[in-house]
C-alpha cells in the first residue's frame, strides 16, 4: 500500500533554514508528482508546491518562492522541501502528498505531516 | 488565484439525517482538456486529511456511497445522504485545474 513519511520538522528561529524529506513506497515514486501542502496550526490546507515524476517541472505559491525549493532524488524513492529564510507564518503541519499534473491520481495518498514550528 | 468559498463553515447534524455542503469557485474549473478537476477532502480529527471524492464526482475506493458529488463550472457540492458519527470532522473542497492549487476554507461537521 502507499505510504508517504515525512520527516525532518523542528522548532527553529525566523530567518533559519530546515529541510524536511518524504519517504515514499508501495508506488512507481518516478512515476508519479509530489505536491508538499501545510496547514497552520487550526487553520485550513495551503498547497505550497508540487514537482512533476521526472523534477523537470516545479510548482510554488507565491508566499515562498525564493525562499524554498521543492526536489526530489528518484533512486532514494523520497521527496524534499528546502525551507529558508523562514518566517513566523511558515509555521504549520507540511504534507508530502502523491499527485499528478492532473488527474484522477492527484492528491490521492497524504502522509501523516510533520510540524514546523518558526518561533523566537 | 482562484478562490473557493464554502458553506455553511458549520454544519450541526443529526445522526442519520442528510447534510450537504456547497462550494464555488471564482473562475470556471473546466479545464482544457474538458475535465473538471474538483476535489472534496475529509479531515477527522487528529488525522490527515483523506480525499473522497475527485473530478466533482468519483468516489474514492473504500469511500461509503452515501458521499456523494454534483456540479459543474463554478458551483459544486458535497452530499452526505444519513450522517454517521464516523462523518464528524472537516471537509475542503479544493481545485486541481488552475495554478495554484487552491482549497477552499473548510466545513466543520458535528452531531446535534
Amino acid at each position: 500500500q502507499v505510504q508517504l513519511v515525512e520527516s525532518g520538522g523542528g522548532v527553529v528561529q525566523p530567518g533559519e533554514s530546515l529541510r524536511l524529506s518524504c519517504a515514499a513506497s508501495g508506488f512507481t515514486f518516478s512515476g508519479f508528482g509530489m505536491h508538499w501542502v501545510r496547514q497552520a496550526p487550526g487553520k485550513g490546507l495551503e498547497w505550497v508546491a508540487f514537482i512533476r515524476y521526472d523534477g523537470s517541472n516545479k510548482y510554488y505559491i507565491d508566499s515562498i518562492k525564493g525562499r524554498f525549493t521543492i526536489s526530489r532524488d528518484n533512486s532514494k524513492n523520497t521527496l524534499y522541501l528546502q525551507m529558508s529564510s523562514l518566517r513566523v507564518e511558515d509555521t504549520a503541519v507540511y504534507y508530502c502528498v502523491k499527485g499528478a499534473l492532473v488527474g484522477a491520481s492527484d492528491f490521492d495518498h497524504w502522509g501523516q505531516g510533520t510540524l514546523v514550528t518558526v518561533s523566537s | 488565484d482562484v478562490v473557493m468559498t464554502q458553506s455553511p463553515l458549520s454544519l450541526p447534524v443529526t445522526l442519520g439525517q442528510p447534510a450537504s455542503i456547497s462550494c464555488r469557485s471564482s473562475q470556471s474549473l473546466v479545464h482544457s482538456d474538458g475535465s473538471t478537476y474538483l476535489n472534496w477532502f475529509q479531515q477527522r480529527p487528529g488525522q490527515s486529511p483523506r480525499r473522497l471524492i475527485y473530478k466533482v464526482s468519483n468516489r474514492d475506493s473504500g469511500v461509503p456511497d452515501r458521499f456523494s458529488g454534483s456540479g459543474s463550472g463554478t458551483d459544486f457540492t458535497l452530499r452526505i445522504s444519513r450522517v454517521e458519527a464516523e462523518d464528524v470532522g472537516v471537509y475542503f473542497c479544493m481545485q486541481a485545474t488552475h495554478w495554484p492549487r487552491t482549497f477552499g476554507q473548510g466545513t466543520k461537521v458535528e452531531i446535534e
